[in-house]
């Protein structure tokens, strides 16, 4: 089965200009998260859809930040506009059945570096 | 506050040791906890997965241990392997909050060479 793909790889932008990130989860998983690292911290959690609902956004950092799951299947997360501390790898990772029993897949991340 | 700390931050070994992995948390109410492994510019990868019930896990030559009351779980790799090298993380799922959420340590840089 193909894996949690995530485009793009690298995005560097300036300060001030739009971002969007795609994930495609795996097929048929309702799950859906995404994830950050900025440099030098750990992962965070951003939010987490179910098909198409966000079942939780607790982790979005504000108001420039928009994540969509547009029919239940692939997600986009809008940085409108860019800081130059949203610089980080974001993460997406997608499952089938309640993460707590395990199977998260993971995507390779975006890089998104901005300047 | 740091929810999660990996000790130590890096370690680097000779090839064919056996070699411990530390995370310490400070939820009480974790429903699992999980150790991930990624390699450079890849993702993450699950390795073992404990449920709050259960003490250990084994896969191979990884070994995983949990012992809740003291939020403390180790991470046992027997005879190391270069292509062992990578970051290894540790994440847990708390009781407290959505399930989808894993809190992340900042991980282990480990290095085994030939």
């Amino acid at each position: 089965e193909a894996g949690v793909t995530q485009f793009p790889s690298h995005s560097v932008i300036e300060k001030g200009q739009t971002v969007t990130l795609r994930c495609d989860p795996i097929s048929g998983h309702d799950n859906l998260y995404w994830y950050r690292r900025v440099m030098g911290k750990e992962i965070k959690f951003l939010l987490h859809f179910v098909k198409e609902s966000k079942q939780d956004e607790s982790g979005m950092p504000n108001n420039r930040f928009l994540a969509e799951r547009t029919g239940g299947t692939y997600s986009t997360l809008k940085v409108q506009p860019a800081e130059l501390e949203d610089s980080g790898v974001y993460f997406c990772a997608s499952s089938h059945r309640d993460p707590r029993l395990g199977g998260y897949t993971f995507g390779s991340g975006t890089r998104l570096t901005v300047v | 506050k740091q929810e999660v700390t990996q000790i130590p931050a890096a370690l680097s070994v000779p090839e064919g040791e056996n070699l411990v992995l530390n995370c310490s948390f400070t939820d009480s109410a974790i429903y699992n906890l999980q150790w991930f492994r990624q390699d450079p510019g890849k993702g993450l990868t699950s390795l073992l997965l404990i449920q709050s019930s259960q003490r250990e896990q084994t896969s191979g030559r990884l070994n995983a241990s949990l012992d809740k009351s003291s939020g403390r779980s180790t991470l046992y790799i027997a005879a190391s392997q270069p292509g062992d090298s990578a970051t290894y993380l540790c994440a847990f799922s708390s009781r407290g909050t959505s399930y989808g959420k894993l809190t992340f340590g900042q991980g282990t840089i480990l290095t085994v060479h030939p």
